[in-house]
């Protein structure tokens, strides 16, 4: 059981460079998330996808884009990669959008850098 | 909106000692809370969570935390800390009708022998 898988694992970019990073679960979630994570600033939301056929912005969406491409996958698009993208990027699932209090289960992590 | 508060990025702690992380949180309605552990180079781990029913949550690997509505709290505590609990948790809340769980900046946990 994969649960929650991402690739690449990691990536470096030259600054104005595109490139998606990609997220696939295998649990039959409806609700799937992207966020980055920074050092001492934990874990903010970029964007969420409540069930297939939707996307709404989180905490921090600028410079992002996302695609549900089905219940399965859900990618996310950096259209031109700035020094400030340098993160730890992890996708998470969880049930249902409705049912909350189910945990969301994580990916290993995607690690980028923008030269 | 949600939100939750962690003091002391770092935490250091005995091997043997107790370990304690503060964990406060906001919310206009009744919370989902949860602990997260993170080991070097992992995603997270669900350590444990609260959703209303018991307020004494166990988890794994020996934590378990407290609901403290009065004093909007979840702490996460161990009794006897190992080599092994060197790591990163976060604390998170989500709540019914909102569907994003919002992190707190995490504790780094180091064990001294």
């Amino acid at each position: 059981n994969a649960g929650v898988t991402q690739t690449p694992k990691f990536q470096v970019l030259k600054t104005g460079q595109s490139m998606t990073l990609q997220c696939a679960q295998d649990m039959n979630h409806n609700s799937m998330y992207w966020y980055r994570q920074d050092p001492g600033m934990g874990l903010r939301l970029i964007y969420y996808s409540a069930s297939e056929g939707t996307t709404d912005k989180g905490e921090v969406p600028n410079g992002y884009n996302v695609s549900r491409l089905n219940k399965r996958e859900f990618s996310l698009r950096l259209e031109s990669a700035a020094p400030s993208q340098t993160s730890v990027y992890f996708c998470a699932s969880s049930a249902s959008g409705v049912l909350v209090g189910t945990e969301a289960f994580f990916g290993q992590g995607t690690r980028l850098t923008v030269v | 909106a949600q939100s939750v508060t962690q003091l002391g990025s770092h935490v250091s702690v005995s091997e043997g000692a107790l370990v304690l992380l503060r964990c406060n949180y906001s919310s206009s309605v009744p919370p989902y809370l949860f602990w997260y552990v993170q080991y070097p180079n992992q995603g997270l781990q669900l350590l444990l969570k609260y959703t209303s029913a018991a307020t004494l949550v166990k988890g794994i690997n020996g934590f378990e935390a407290e609901f403290k509505k009065s004093e909007t709290s979840f702490h996460l505590t161990k009794p006897s800390a190992h080599m092994s609990d060197a790591a990163e948790y976060f604390c998170a809340v989500s709540s019914y009708g909102n569907n994003r769980l919002a992190f707190g900046k995490g504790n780094q946990v180091v064990v001294i022998p």
